[in-house]
């Protein structure tokens, strides 16, 4: 079966720390797609980034990072010294062969000031 | 930003009472879903397209329906809309293959009282 599961329901920090969301995943397919969502408190749901099976290496989007590791079936997502703007819920999703994205639940990630 | 527009962006119905959400779209996208978000369940699929009046039921599709007559456009059909219908649909959309990254428009509020 395929799953995915945002370890943290929720995260607070405080503003310029730096933090982690975990995104674990099951699938028995060798080619699938990871994504991350953004969906901040106005509402709408914004793309992050899309990472393939293949492809191992980490990416790295101005204070956004993202860790993919297939011998842990993880890819999570490092925001470097956190504003109050990241606040925000954040999807981590799985995608296979039958068009269909498996979400996780969300992480909301509460930035104080 | 990717042109999709819903309309209503909110609705007030009554149970029983037949409920028409309209995704319209100005990308050509070969695909387009219908999701809704609740509380505690992140997003879940109601149905999909790949095509003009290519259609196929997603996790939720109970209780819905859909009709893709234009490639921009992509309707969705409460029959008869109960309370537990009350929830934020989504429209996304998606081109190239199955695989690509979803972009969604803003949401409608539904609710059946």
């Amino acid at each position: 079966a395929q799953k995915v599961t945002q370890v943290q329901t929720e995260i607070s920090v405080v503003e310029k720390e730096d933090v982690t969301l975990d995104c674990v995943y099951e699938t028995r397919d060798t080619t699938y797609y990871l994504f991350w969502y953004k969906q901040p408190p106005s509402g709408e749901l914004v793309f992050l980034i899309r990472r393939n099976s293949f492809d191992e290496q980490n990416e790295i989007s101005g204070r956004y990072s993202w860790n993919f590791q297939k011998s842990t079936s993880s890819f999570n997502f490092t925001i470097t010294a956190s504003q109050v703007v990241d606040s925000a819920v954040y999807f981590c999703a799985l995608n296979q062969s039958n068009y269909q994205l498996i979400w996780g639940a969300g992480t909301k990630l509460i930035i104080k000031p | 930003d990717a042109g999709i527009t819903q309309s209503p962006r909110h609705k007030v119905t009554e149970t029983g009472t037949p409920v028409t959400l309209r995704c319209h779209q100005t990308e050509n996208h070969r695909y387009m879903y219908w999701y809704r978000q609740d509380p505690g369940h992140g997003l879940r699929l109601i149905h999909y397209s790949y095509g003009v009046k290519d259609t196929d039921k997603g996790e939720v599709s109970d209780g819905y329906s859909v009709s893709r007559s234009k490639t921009e456009d992509f309707l969705l059909t409460l029959e008869s809309a109960t309370s537990s219908q009350t929830s934020v649909y989504f429209c996304a959309i998606s081109g190239g293959d199955s695989y690509n990254e979803q972009f969604f428009g803003p949401g409608t509020r539904l609710t059946v009282l």
